[in-house]
């Protein structure tokens, strides 16, 4: 199983400022990584897929890089909707595993 | 719109079962994988199980197997988890999510259905 780990647990953030969230893979996943914002009370939603990629609908100024063990989602300059817990998760092999979760709080 | 609706949540005591559907709409149901995540409280995402589109696999978490058994009706848009053997640390929130992609991701995902286990 590979393990994914994300850092830090708890980021505060001023708004307008800009936000680097991590993870690392256990093993290499390739570009096989998507990233997942979650605000209380709702089911997660799709940010970032195959390391890079922005989903439908998502704005410019959430970005995804990296490939193999190390990536990063930036933010570039948060809005007040952008305050949520962000989830990266490995979609290259089964199972399918996420991180824990990095909290993403205003400053 | 591509819509999903989990339901059957509830509360059921340990050694108990329960089954779990999700409703789809919007989109080829047959062609796509599924997937179960759940959610206990406070805490992070944790995948269940899947099922292929196509060729019907099934794929679960060692946390589940042997107890829990993932399906899909075709015919009626439709999936389901049948939950045996329940444990208090089944606890959490399921949400189904269509699998996207290849390998695929999630997206989008239901509104989720609470199951509580607990005498």
């Amino acid at each position: 199983e590979i393990v994914m780990t994300q850092s830090p647990v708890t980021l505060s953030v001023s708004p307008g400022e800009r936000a680097t969230l991590s993870c690392r893979a256990s093993q290499s996943v390739d570009s096989n990584l998507a990233w997942y914002q979650q605000k209380p009370g709702q089911a997660p939603r799709l940010l970032i897929y195959g390391a890079s990629t922005r989903a439908t609908d998502i704005p410019a100024r959430f970005s995804g890089s990296g490939s193999g063990t190390e990536f990063t989602l930036t933010i570039s300059s948060l809005q007040s909707e952008d305050f949520a817990v962000y989830y990266c998760q490995q979609h290259s092999q089964w199972p399918r595993t996420f991180g824990q979760g990095t909290k993403l709080d205003i400053k | 719109e591509v819509q999903l609706l989990e339901s059957g949540g509830g509360l059921v005591q340990p050694g108990g079962s329960l089954r779990l559907s999700c409703a789809a709409s919007g989109f080829t149901f047959r062609i796509h994988a599924m997937s179960w995540v759940r959610q206990a409280p406070g805490k992070g995402l944790e995948w269940v199980s899947a099922i292929g589109g196509i060729d019907n696999g099934t794929w679960y978490a060692d946390s589940v197997k042997g107890r829990f058994t993932i399906s899909r009706d075709n015919s009626k848009n439709t999936l389901f988890l049948q939950m045996n053997s329940l444990r208090v640390d089944d606890t959490a929130v399921y949400y189904c999510a269509r699998g996207s992609g290849s390998p695929h991701w999630f997206d989008p995902w239901g509104q989720g259905t609470l199951v509580t286990v607990s005498s």
